[in-house]
């Protein structure tokens, strides 16, 4: 059964501080994994995708990782700020079909304080 | 900023009354979805549509309805609705071409039936 579990289900940091989520999957065969962000009461918005070929991408103080062997992926928050305090959500999809059907995680919810 | 718009952000009603929740983008993208939230749960794709007069139900059971009359739109209704409809309903749209391409989401529509 196709799965994403991202670890842990929530996190609570100080300001300044950096921080690492975690996301493991099953989903074969593989296409590509994105790191959503979703703030309390909006929608989800993409911070970074990986495919197969692709060890680690930056965006700003995000930095996410992909081991293809193990399935397992991070998102590294460096000098974290208030702001990213949200919902972090990993969505995994496959090439089992052209659609590319899409498996989510149930998001990791960050608090940081000052 | 993903240019796709939901409407109402917030609706409580009572048992038994239709409602229609509004999504429109004007990213002229061709494919569209329904994704159904609760609170530290994953999302659950419940219907899309990849082109006019194109529609299909997603992987978690629903009552409710869509059409897609206009490549900008794409509303979701429920005839009766239910408590056990309570939750918050996101809707998203990405690129056509493209197998697993970026979800652009809009802000949710939070529905609460009493």
């Amino acid at each position: 059964k196709n799965q994403v579990e991202q670890s842990p289900q929530s996190l609570i940091i100080l300001e300044g501080k950096n921080c690492t989520l975690q996301c493991n999957y099953t989903v074969s065969p593989f296409s590509n994994l994105r790191w959503y962000k979703q703030d309390t009461g909006r929608g989800p918005v993409s911070l970074t995708i990986m495919t197969f070929s692709e060890n680690t991408k930056s965006n700003g103080r995000y930095t996410a990782t992909l081991d293809a062997d193990t399935k397992q992926s991070s998102l590294h928050i460096t000098a974290s700020q208030l702001s990213d305090s949200a919902s972090y959500i990993c969505v995994v999809s496959d090439r089992g079909s052209t659609l590319g059907r899409l498996y989510f995680g149930r998001g990791t919810q960050l608090t940081v304080w000052p | 900023e993903a240019d796709i718009y939901q409407t109402p952000r917030y609706l409580v009603i009572g048992t038994g009354k239709k409602i229609t929740l509004e999504c429109s983008q004007t990213m002229g993208h061709d494919k569209m979805y329904w994704y159904q939230q609760d609170p530290g749960m994953e999302l659950h794709l419940i219907h899309y549509s990849y082109g006019v007069n194109s529609t299909e139900k997603g992987d978690l059971s629903s009552e409710s309805t869509v059409s897609r009359i206009r490549t900008e739109h794409f509303p979701l209704t429920l005839e009766s609705a239910r408590p056990s409809h309570t939750s918050q309903y996101l809707c998203a749209s990405s690129e056509s071409g493209r197998s697993a391409g970026e979800l652009f989401f809009g802000e949710g529509s939070r529905l609460t039936v009493l």
